[in-house]
């Protein structure tokens, strides 16, 4: 079992929903998690943090965490065509020394015009 | 203005050869790493150090060599390179770093684009 799992997709969205990006990770100890976005041939960046169950709002793009279920998901409301890119979820492990991240494969999508 | 900086951002080499990438960041952040994201775009980490001090190490083989002369650089150094070495190398840092540093934030540089012929 993969440490961070994500759909490949492509995730294929019309110009203006939502588009619902998941995540699940297996260490149950995990306390942060991060949504990046990386467009094609560019770094990674950072679009959302989240440390407590719920629901964490930020512009158009939400967060939603519940560590009983290992689950960490992301909405884009109002989706543009500017949206397309991979997105990148990460989940810092508490039992290396430093700081660790460890991501998903990403999940590609593709807003329509 | 460039917040976490590598050079170069292309890299062409030959088997065999030895390389060296470097990264610099000036956000003041303690703690510095380097990932490797392969062609199929997953992000693995190889290291982090933390005021110059090497925190992690994730198996990874010993032709790989960082270091940090000071907190704000890291540079890793690639010795007899191999065709499975090609990848995009990110550099990134974090104000903290540490186990336990819930709410640290990792930054990542432009990438460099590594290919061994």
């Amino acid at each position: 079992q993969k440490e961070v799992e994500q759909n490949s997709g492509p995730l294929s969205v019309p110009e203006g929903a939502i588009a619902s990006l998941n995540c699940t990770y297996s260490d149950r100890v995990s306390q942060s998690f991060f949504w990046y976005r990386q467009y094609s041939g560019k770094s990674p960046e950072l679009i959302m943090s989240i440390y407590s169950n719920g629901d964490k709002e930020d512009g158009r793009f939400t967060a939603q965490l519940n560590k009983a279920s290992q689950y960490v998901s992301l909405l884009i409301r109002d989706s543009q065509p500017s949206d397309s890119a991979t997105y990148l979820c990460a989940v810092n492990g508490i039992k290396a020394a430093g700081n660790k991240l460890t991501f998903g494969g990403g999940t590609r999508v593709l807003v329509k015009p | 203005d460039t917040a976490v900086s590598q050079t170069p951002k292309y890299l062409v080499t030959q088997m065999g050869n030895d390389k060296s990438i470097k990264c610099e960041q000036n956000l003041g952040h303690d703690t510095m790493y380097w990932y490797k994201q392969d062609s199929k775009k997953f992000l693995k980490i190889m290291f982090s150090y933390n005021n110059k001090e090497l925190i992690i190490n994730e198996t990874v083989p010993n032709r790989f060599s960082p270091k940090s002369p000071d907190k704000a650089h890291l540079n890793l150094h690639i010795n007899s390179l191999e065709l499975g070495d090609s990848a995009v190398y990110f550099c990134a840092s974090s104000q903290d770093g540490l186990a336990g540093a819930i709410t640290d934030t990792q930054y990542f540089g432009p990438g460099t684009r590594l290919t061994v012929l």
